[in-house]
């Protein structure tokens, strides 16, 4: 299992431009999640989606766009690259079961991919 | 609005010793906390969680308090190894099944253990 990739690994964008920041799933998870790390700062939840076709609004939505038209991929769309979208971008998902009998393997793990650096000049 | 806060932004500590990585929250409704940790250039792997039934949870080399009365939770690492210098994020979700699983984040402590 590749688990959770991320495609570009690095990405620089000119003001204004537009780009879609890849996601892609082999554990079958129903669960995605868009965050997004500032430097000093923890993550912050973007976007995510609970199943192919359902996707809802985080934290700190605004400048971006998902789709989910399979259960494997999810990616992130910025339509006006901004300055404030400098960030480092995280792709993660989830099994979404309800399982909490040990402290590995709830439904609450989240499998992280190696991040998108992106920096709009 | 922080609702989850981890103050210390790095520590250092000698191999072998223990090290205790602190994280307060505010919001009364969490009820499942986990610590991640991240390498650089990586994405942040699970290393260990909590219930708020609980107050305590080990796993080999970490253990995890939660006080709930205070809204604090700490891991320690005992005995620290230098491959466990990296960057700890605490978590925390709300809500049960309802939350789809949704994590709200700590800034993160770097830890550095010196050989």
């Amino acid at each position: 299992n590749a688990g959770v990739t991320q495609t570009p690994k690095f990405r620089i964008l000119k003001i204004g431009q537009s780009m879609t920041l890849q996601c892609t799933q082999d554990m079958n998870h129903n669960y995605m999640y868009w965050y997004r790390q500032d430097p000093g700062m923890g993550l912050k939840l973007i976007y995510y989606s609970v199943g192919a076709g359902i996707t809802d609004k985080g934290e700190v939505p605004n400048g971006y766009n998902v789709s989910r038209s399979t259960t494997e991929d999810f990616p992130l769309r910025l339509e006006l690259a901004a300055p404030s979208q400098t960030s480092v971008y995280f792709c993660a998902s989830s099994s979404g079961t309800s399982g909490r009998a040990n402290n590995r393997g709830s439904y609450n793990e989240q499998f992280f991919g190696p991040g998108t650096r992106l920096t709009v000049l | 609005d922080q609702q989850v806060k981890q103050n210390s932004p790095s520590l250092s500590v000698q191999e072998g010793r223990i090290s205790i990585l602190n994280c307060d929250y505010t919001n009364s409704m969490f009820d499942y906390f986990l610590w991640y940790k991240k390498y650089p250039a990586e994405g942040p792997t699970f290393l260990i969680s909590i219930s708020s039934i609980k107050d305590k949870n080990e796993d080999g080399r970490f253990t995890v308090f939660l006080n709930k009365s205070a809204k604090h939770l700490s891991l320690h690492i005992v005995p620290s190894q230098p491959g466990d210098s990296a960057v700890y994020f605490c978590a925390a979700s709300a809500g049960g099944g309802t939350s789809y699983g949704k994590l709200t984040f700590g800034q993160g402590t770097i830890l550095t253990v010196h050989p």
